[in-house]
């Protein structure tokens, strides 16, 4: 049974500060999906990471892929305030039917 | 405006009187699904569809059922609903995740939500 693992679930930054939130999975996948969400709204789509060693950037966000270790990172380079928000990382099932969803990383920018 | 459209978004009942969720997409997807967020449990998926008159239960299923008539539409009914249903609930939709294997984007777009109370 595929389970998606994220570290850390709660993550206090610096404004201006690097950081890594990292996503496992249990079994093999060919896709990872990362989505943000502000308190009361809707999920939204940040990247989709297709393949090994897939790596996407928008912003002060970049995302990760590496399908042998079965880890996807999202690295928040010089955090900002309008980063603060969860962050949830999805893994599609073997069947093709669903998304796996980690727990969230609730993420907080402060001066 | 693509677009995934829950309705109603704040919803409080009492235990027992049947509801509906509807949801509604304007992108042709062919898949569907419905999940409920709890806290410290993330998002789970309660059914889903792959396409019209085909549906299928999720992780979380039981006091739920759902439809699939037309390929726009796929409502949440809660026959009879209890306390242990209150959540914020999600619908989404996308492509088929299979076209994903031929490079065809298949992002997963949701709803706005639909926050529910039962008493």
């Amino acid at each position: 049974e595929l389970k998606v693992e994220q570290n850390p679930l709660f993550l206090s930054m610096q404004e201006g500060k690097n950081y890594t939130i990292y996503c496992n999975y249990s079994t093999t996948s060919d896709r990872l999906y990362w989505y943000r969400q502000d308190p009361g709204k809707s999920l939204e789509s940040l990247f989709v990471l297709l393949s090994n060693g897939a790596v996407k950037q928008e912003g002060r966000l970049m995302a990760s892929l590496d399908t042998k270790a079965r880890l996807s990172t999202l690295h928040i380079t010089a955090a900002v305030h309008d980063l603060s928000a969860t962050y949830f990382c999805a893994v599609l099932s073997g069947g093709y039917n669903k998304l796996i969803f980690g727990a969230g990383t609730r993420l907080a920018v402060h001066p | 405006e693509a677009q995934v459209t829950q309705n109603p978004r704040y919803l409080i009942t009492v235990t027992g009187k049947k509801l509906t969720v509807t949801c509604s997409q304007n992108m042709n997807h062919e898949y569907m699904s419905w999940y409920r967020q709890d806290p410290g449990l993330g998002l789970r998926q309660i059914y889903y569809s792959m396409n019209v008159e085909v549906t299928d239960k999720g992780d979380v299923p039981e006091g739920y059922k759902v439809s699939r008539k037309e390929k726009r539409n796929f409502p949440l009914i809660l026959e009879s609903p209890s306390p242990n249903q209150t959540s914020l609930y999600f619908c989404a939709s996308s492509l088929s995740f299979y076209k994903g294997r031929r490079g065809v984007n298949t992002e997963a777009f949701f709803g706005q939500g639909t926050r529910l109370t039962v008493v």
